[in-house]
């Protein structure tokens, strides 16, 4: 069985900032996919980045990188320049490459942007 | 617009009486799932359906019934509520296995309470 485990509960940094979220995983398979949820007070689940295993690159979307580490199984997230609306709660998530219908959550970081 | 609908956004009940919370989606997904989530626990697979007739059991599957006689739609069923299932529930759909068909799109959840 596979687990997340994000070590960070919450989080605050000064906007414009720059943050890192940490989020470690268990597998014994080598192909996965992993990502990242932003679930704002609206409650919605958003999906933010979306890393493949068998890719070596880190994705990067707009503000929002990850640094992979495979060998470390580490998937962090880091948001650049951050902005109040990037107050939420955020949760790390594993699939696996076959019979990825079932995503593994973390329990999630509360990351809070200061004016 | 493609979206997940999940009804009602929110419920309060009463131990024992049975309830139906409905999901449909309008992307053409095969998978289907319901997941809940709980304060320090992340979000946990509740059932999840591969197609039409498929379904199967997710982490939390304890009290819950489900059916996919239709592949929009994956209508969770409460039974026989009680206290331990006030949580708030997500219903994620996905295109299917496979390489970009692995993202899981989330209705607005179902904010359930059991008295």
């Amino acid at each position: 069985a596979q687990t997340v485990t994000q070590s960070q509960p919450e989080m605050s940094v000064q906007e414009a900032e720059t943050v890192t979220l940490s989020c470690t995983y268990d597998t014994s398979e080598n192909n996965y996919y992993l990502f990242w949820y932003k679930q704002p007070p609206s409650r919605q689940m958003i999906l933010v980045i979306r890393q493949e295993a068998y890719k070596q690159q880190n994705a990067t979307e707009n503000r929002f990188s990850v640094n992979f580490q495979k060998a470390a199984k580490s998937f962090s997230l880091k948001i650049s320049d951050s902005q109040l609306g990037d107050t939420a709660m955020y949760f790390c998530a594993f699939a696996r490459y076959f019979g990825n219908e079932k995503l593994t959550f973390g329990t999630g970081t509360r990351l809070t942007i200061i004016p | 617009e493609a979206q997940v609908t999940q009804n009602p956004r929110y419920l309060i009940t009463v131990t024992g009486k049975k309830l139906t919370v409905t999901c449909s989606q309008n992307m053409n997904h095969e998978y289907m799932s319901w997941y809940r989530q709980d304060p320090g626990l992340g979000l946990r697979q509740i059932y999840y359906s591969m197609n039409v007739e498929v379904t199967d059991k997710g982490d939390v599957p304890e009290g819950y019934k489900v059916s996919r006689k239709e592949k929009r739609n994956f209508p969770l069923i409460l039974e026989s509520p009680s206290p331990n299932q006030t949580s708030l529930y997500f219903c994620a759909s996905s295109l299917g296995t496979g390489a970009n068909t692995d993202t899981q799109y989330f209705g607005p959840g179902t904010r359930l309470t059991v008295l």
